[in-house]
C-alpha cells in the first residue's frame, strides 16, 4: 500500500523568500504524484501532477516540484512566495497501474503562513 | 464547468437525526470520490465509484454510512443515525479516465451536537 509523508506540519515564509515543502512517499514502483493546496473554507485544488519524464515539473501559480526517486521524495518548491500563499498544502500518491485515478493517499499536509 | 458541486455547505444537525450530503460530478467525469477531513485523521478516502456503480468501500467507518449513486450525474453520502464523532468536512471529488487527477468539490462541513 502506498503512504505518504509531509514532515513539517506548519511553515512560516517571509513575503519574497523562496519555499520547499517536503514530501516523501512510499510505493513499490513508480509512482503517480500530486500537489494539491487548500484555501480556507475551500476544497482542493489541483497544482502540479507527475507520472513520467521530465523530473521536474511545473504547475500553477509558479509552483514546481521535482521527483527524486533516489530519495523518494516529491518536494515543492516557489522561488519567491505571495501572501496569496498562505494556505493548506498536501502531497499525495497514486497507483501507477490505475493511472492515479484510484485511491489517491493523502498527507497529512503542511499549513503555510506568510508573513510580511 | 461549474466543478464539482456539493450540497449543502454546512449542515448543522443533532446526534441521532439522519444526515444526506450531495454531490454532482464533472459531466463526463466516470470516478467519483467520497473523502472526510478531520484535524485528528486528514483525508480519508471513503468510498469511490467507476461509472457509478462503487468500487471501494473499504473507508466507510460504519454501516451507518451508505453511499449511492443512482446516475453519472449524481451521489449521495447518508449517515444514519449521526453522532457528533461523524463531524467533519465531507468532500466529493470527481476524474476521467483520461485525465489523471481529482476535481474537488467545496466541501460540506458537517456538525452533529
Amino acid at each position: 500500500a502506498q503512504s505518504v509523508t509531509q514532515p513539517d506540519i506548519h511553515i512560516t515564509v517571509s513575503e519574497g523568500a523562496s519555499l520547499e515543502l517536503r514530501c516523501n512517499y512510499s510505493y513499490g514502483a513508480t509512482p503517480y504524484l500530486f500537489w494539491y493546496v487548500q484555501s480556507p473554507g475551500q476544497g482542493l485544488q489541483l497544482l502540479l501532477k507527475y507520472f513520467s519524464g521530465d523530473t521536474l515539473v511545473q504547475g500553477i501559480k509558479g509552483f514546481e516540484a521535482e521527483f527524486k526517486r533516489s530519495q523518494s521524495s516529491f518536494n515543492l518548491r516557489k522561488p519567491s512566495v505571495h501572501w496569496s500563499d498562505a494556505a493548506e498544502y498536501f502531497c499525495a500518491v497514486g497507483a501507477s497501474s490505475n493511472f492515479g485515478n484510484e485511491k489517491l493517499t493523502f498527507g497529512t499536509g503542511t499549513r503555510l503562513t506568510i508573513i510580511p | 464547468d461549474a466543478g464539482v458541486i456539493q450540497s449543502p455547505r454546512h449542515e448543522v444537525t443533532e446526534m441521532g437525526q439522519e444526515v444526506t450530503l450531495r454531490c454532482k460530478p464533472i459531466s463526463g467525469h466516470d470516478y467519483l470520490f467520497w473523502y472526510r477531513q478531520t484535524m485528528m485523521r486528514g483525508l480519508e478516502l471513503l468510498i469511490y465509484f467507476n461509472n457509478n456503480v462503487p468500487i471501494d468501500d473499504s473507508g466507510m467507518p460504519e454501516d451507518r454510512f451508505s453511499a449511492k449513486m443512482p446516475n453519472a450525474s449524481f451521489s449521495t453520502l447518508k449517515i444514519q443515525p449521526s453522532e457528533p464523532r461523524d463531524s467533519a468536512v465531507y468532500f466529493c471529488a470527481s476524474s476521467s479516465s483520461s485525465w489523471y487527477g481529482y476535481t474537488f468539490g467545496s466541501g460540506t462541513r458537517l456538525t452533529v451536537v
